[in-house]
């Protein structure tokens, strides 16, 4: 099966820990995001990858980091510096840019206390 | 910053009848896409329609754009209890950056 897989469904932390949540691809697609989903809201685009060792910072990086060693994983670390954490996170992949439909992992929703 | 903007922000119907949402852009773009959102699930896309063409259908589907006045819409006919869902547009304008709306909320009622 192809697809996209976020990795936990349901995430808790501590306020003041670092937090990584994990996205894995098979569909040999070259662009990664994270996008973060607020209640009532749309997506809101964090960072975004278009080739490995290559990542751009989205609308609201700040307090994230990201990495893209493989092709195929583009995990994100929700850093202790990002005030307001608790969120669902999605992350997406296309073939190339924005004229490519993008398809969807399950999402994270992540809560710090 | 949101460029889409759904509307209505929630629409509820009874099955049988047809749902129509609404988007309206602010700045030039190259294509505008539609996807799907169950409650507490990731997105899945619709449709994809560009700059060059003014209506698109899939299935049940039809999607119109008009670039002279910024808008887009999206009608789903002979809904089924199961298009109950949020409905997002998505504005792509030649990078790699698509530019989602807040969504429109769809009750279906059987």
């Amino acid at each position: 099966d192809g697809g996209i897989t976020q990795s936990p469904k349901y995430l808790f932390r501590k306020e003041g820990q670092n937090v990584t949540l994990s996205c894995e691809q098979n569909l040999n697609h070259d662009a990664m995001y994270w996008y973060r989903q607020d209640p009532g809201q749309g997506l809101r685009l964090i960072y975004y990858s278009q080739i490995v060792n290559d990542f751009q910072k989205g609308d609201i990086a700040e307090g994230y980091s990201v990495s893209r060693e493989k092709k195929e994983s583009f995990p994100l670390t929700v850093t202790s510096a990002q005030k307001n954490p608790t969120a669902f996170y999605l992350c997406a992949s296309s073939l190339q840019g924005s004229g490519y439909e993008q398809y969807f992992g399950p999402g994270t929703r992540l809560t710090v206390t | 910053s949101q460029q889409g903007e759904e509307d209505p922000q929630a629409l509820s119907i009874q099955e049988g009848e047809n749902a129509t949402m609404n988007c309206s852009y602010k700045t030039s773009i190259n294509n505008l896409q539609w996807y799907r959102q169950n409650s507490g699930r990731g997105l899945v896309h619709l449709i994809l329609i560009r700059s060059n063409e003014r209506e698109k259908h899939s299935g049940r589907l039809r999607v119109t754009l008009d670039t002279s006045k910024k808008s887009s819409s999206l009608l789903i006919t002979a809904s089924r209890a199961a298009d109950t869902a949020s409905y997002f547009c998505a504005t792509g304008a030649g990078s790699y950056q698509l530019t989602f709306g807040k969504g429109t909320k769809l009750s279906v009622i059987p």
